[in-house]
């Protein structure tokens, strides 16, 4: 059974701060996926990584692949509080099977 | 808006009761999921459904019956639930082949049994 966790499940930070998110494994993955879900809504995607060691940015969001596939991290920069939310990353093994972690909640205080 | 509309958006049912819960996907997608999620738990995968074919039955109770009658409309037959089956029932589509893992998700069902 493949597991990803999370880390912080918590965070709460002051607009403007820096912040980074993780999501570790012991299992490889073929391609991973972070969501962003609000209150009330489902998640929506933000970015997929495929190649160990890739880094893709998305405005003030900069998501990484570990070079073994096994884990990602997330880091915003001068986070808004817009960006409150409840992250979540998911791996899959190339299957139809999303492995989705417990989410990171944040909470950006203006 | 995801292109993924869900039906009810919220539900309070009893433990006899029969109900249905429906997705429709406007995004041209074959492939359509189930997926349960509770406080402090990830999201858990229920049923995977490519065009139209079940393909994916991640050991759910017989009390969840999905049902497919096209590759844009799914639904999930509830009966004779449980307390513990309170949670948000998320609808997901995706294309099949490469992108099947780039999922668009509804707004969900928020569930009560009482």
């Amino acid at each position: 059974t493949q597991l990803l966790e999370q880390s912080p499940q918590f965070l709460s930070i002051q607009e403007g701060e820096n912040l980074t998110v993780y999501c570790n494994s012991s299992s490889v993955f073929s391609s991973l996926q972070w969501y962003r879900q609000e209150p009330g809504e489902g998640p929506v995607l933000l970015v997929t990584v495929v190649t160990g060691g890739e880094v893709k940015k998305l405005k003030r969001l900069t998501f990484q692949f570990g070079d073994a596939r096994k884990d990602s991290s997330l880091h915003i920069t001068a986070a808004q509080p817009g960006d409150t939310g409840l992250y979540l990353c998911a791996g899959t093994d190339g299957s139809y099977q999303l492995t989705f972690g417990k989410g990171t909640k944040l909470s950006v205080i203006p | 808006e995801t292109g993924v509309t869900q039906t009810p958006r919220h539900l309070v049912m009893g433990m006899t009761n029969k109900k249905s819960l429906k997705c429709e996907q406007h995004l041209g997608h074959n492939a359509m999921y189930w997926y349960k999620q509770s406080a402090k738990k990830p999201l858990e995968l229920m049923f995977v459904y490519n065009f139209k074919e079940q393909t994916e039955n991640n050991s759910v109770p017989s009390r969840f019956s999905p049902e497919c009658p096209n590759s844009s409309h799914l639904f999930l037959h509830l009966h004779t639930l449980q307390p513990e089956d309170s949670a948000l029932y998320l609808c997901a589509s995706s294309q099949s082949g490469v992108a099947k893992n780039i999922q668009y998700f509804g707004a969900g069902t928020r569930l009560s049994v009482l």
